[in-house]
């Protein structure tokens, strides 16, 4: 099984500031099968990016992401006080099929 | 544009069996372009990938889970299910359908694209 360890667990930050999020893969994962999902409060996950950078439709162009093998990152440029929320790393491997980061929680000062 | 809505009972009492549906909107699921999945996530926590179906009945199940659960899918309903069996309070949690689609392999459905509101499901006597 394939663990994904998300860094850091929490991260506080102000607005206009630039957010980097690492997702760390026990073994390696292939960088198609790589996803990232924003969770705001009280919310279902919404996708942000798959195949490791691809932009989910209507995602702005402040969330990038890049990565290959067992390290990932999601950036987000010029933090806005909507982006406070929870993000997971999400992988397609063998079994379990589908695995999740444990969420890094970011928080807007 | 496509939604999936779950529906079933708020509160299972220990032991008993946990049903849910999700309804499929805007779409059709009788298509092999994608699956369908159960996620869950109990309360403060993170998420936890539970099964997932495809139209044709074809079923893949998180191992750690397996021997409790059912997913199946009613293609005249357009919808699909979750039965999860033995349920204990750790088995609350906030349970989703989504839809799982694919980033490049056709066969391969990689990711969660769309994913309903979510429904609550507590496990108390």
């Amino acid at each position: 099984e394939i663990v994904l360890t998300q860094s850091p667990g929490t991260l506080s930050l102000s607005p206009g500031e630039r957010a980097t999020l690492s997702c760390r893969a026990s073994q390696s994962v292939s960088s198609t099968y790589l996803a990232w999902y924003q969770q705001k409060p009280g919310q279902a996950p919404r996708l942000l990016i798959y195949g490791a950078s691809s932009r989910a439709t209507g995602i702005p162009d402040r969330f990038s992401a890049s990565g290959s093998g067992t390290d990932f990152t999601l950036t987000i440029s010029r933090l806005e006080p909507e982006d406070l929320a929870v993000y997971y790393c999400q992988q397609y491997g063998s079994s379990p099929r589908y695995t999740f980061g444990q969420g890094t929680k970011l928080e807007i000062k | 544009q496509l939604q999936l809505q779950e529906s079933g009972p708020g509160l299972v009492k220990p032991s008993e069996t946990l049903s849910l549906t999700c309804t499929v909107s805007g779409g059709s699921i009788s298509s092999s372009t994608y699956c369908w999945g159960w996620i869950r996530q109990p309360p403060g926590k993170g998420l936890e990938w539970i099964g997932s179906i495809y139209y044709s009945g074809s079923t893949y199940y998180n191992p750690s889970l397996k021997s409790r659960v059912t997913i199946s899918v009613d293609t005249s309903k357009n919808q699909f299910s979750l039965k999860l069996s033995s349920v204990t309070a750790a088995d609350t949690a906030v349970y989703y359908c989504a839809r799982a689609d694919s980033s490049g392999n056709y066969y391969v459905k990689d990711y969660f694209h769309y994913w309903g509101q979510g429904t609550l499901v507590t496990v108390s006597s």
